[in-house]
């Protein structure tokens, strides 16, 4: 079946460095993956769409400049935290799908520890 | 932003038990899908509902999709310590994306 991988699966950085994390899509094109956060026995909170080839679509309430994210190809999207802080400290999950038809299918997700 | 309320938010049941999972919306999705997540873990999906008043089956977990498309169920019957875990339903939005709107999450613990 579809596979989705997330790399690194953790991650521990210091107050004010930048963190990427990779989304690849292992054996689909991915035309759109999104992007999540999720907090502690908390739900998924959708922060953004990446589109291939385009800017990326940013939830009301998203620091567009503080998550960066680049769809670089159709099998790789990433999501860069720049000049990290202790708040940002969550589980970030990627999703991808074929297309809107498709089910999505998301990655293991990344643990960002921020120090 | 179209809401989805999950309850209940916890529940812990003996091995054995059936239990159900409700997901509400005062919206109407064109699908509605639910994903089971353990700890450290992406959530996996489990079954997409996409007509109303539709029900699937898979094994022991019973879904269905309320007529007007804007409620679901989840319903395990005589659920296994291997079910435990965070049910999340979430609703596939008409928009061209198919952004999918989760809902707060339900922990199911089943103790043996």
């Amino acid at each position: 079946g579809a596979v989705v991988s997330q790399h690194p699966s953790r991650v521990i950085c210091k107050s004010g460095t930048s963190v990427k994390i990779e989304c690849r899509s292992l054996d689909f094109q991915a035309t759109t993956m999104f992007w999540y956060r999720q907090f502690p026995k908390q739900s998924l909170m959708l922060m953004a769409t990446s589109n291939e080839g385009s800017k990326a679509t940013y939830e009301q309430g998203v620091e567009k400049d503080k998550f960066l994210i680049n769809h670089a190809s159709l099998t790789l999207s990433t999501l860069t935290v720049t000049s990290a802080h202790p708040e940002d400290s969550s589980f970030y999950i990627c999703s991808a799908r074929r297309d809107t038809n498709s089910p999505l299918h998301f990655g293991n997700g990344t643990r960002l520890t921020v120090t | 932003t179209q809401l989805l309320e999950q309850s209940p938010q916890f529940l812990s049941i003996q091995e054995g038990e059936n239990l159900t999972v409700y997901c509400n919306s005062s919206s109407v999705f064109s699908s509605l899908q639910w994903y089971r997540q353990e700890p450290g873990e992406g959530p996996v999906l489990l079954v997409t509902v996409v007509t109303g008043g539709e029900v699937k089956k898979l094994k022991r977990l019973t879904f269905q999709f309320g007529d007007a498309r804007k409620d679901s169920s989840l319903h395990i019957t005589a659920a296994q310590p291997g079910d435990t875990g965070l049910y999340l339903c979430a609703g596939g939005s008409t928009d061209s994306w198919g952004k999918l709107q989760f809902g707060a999450g339900t922990q199911v613990v089943v103790t043996p």
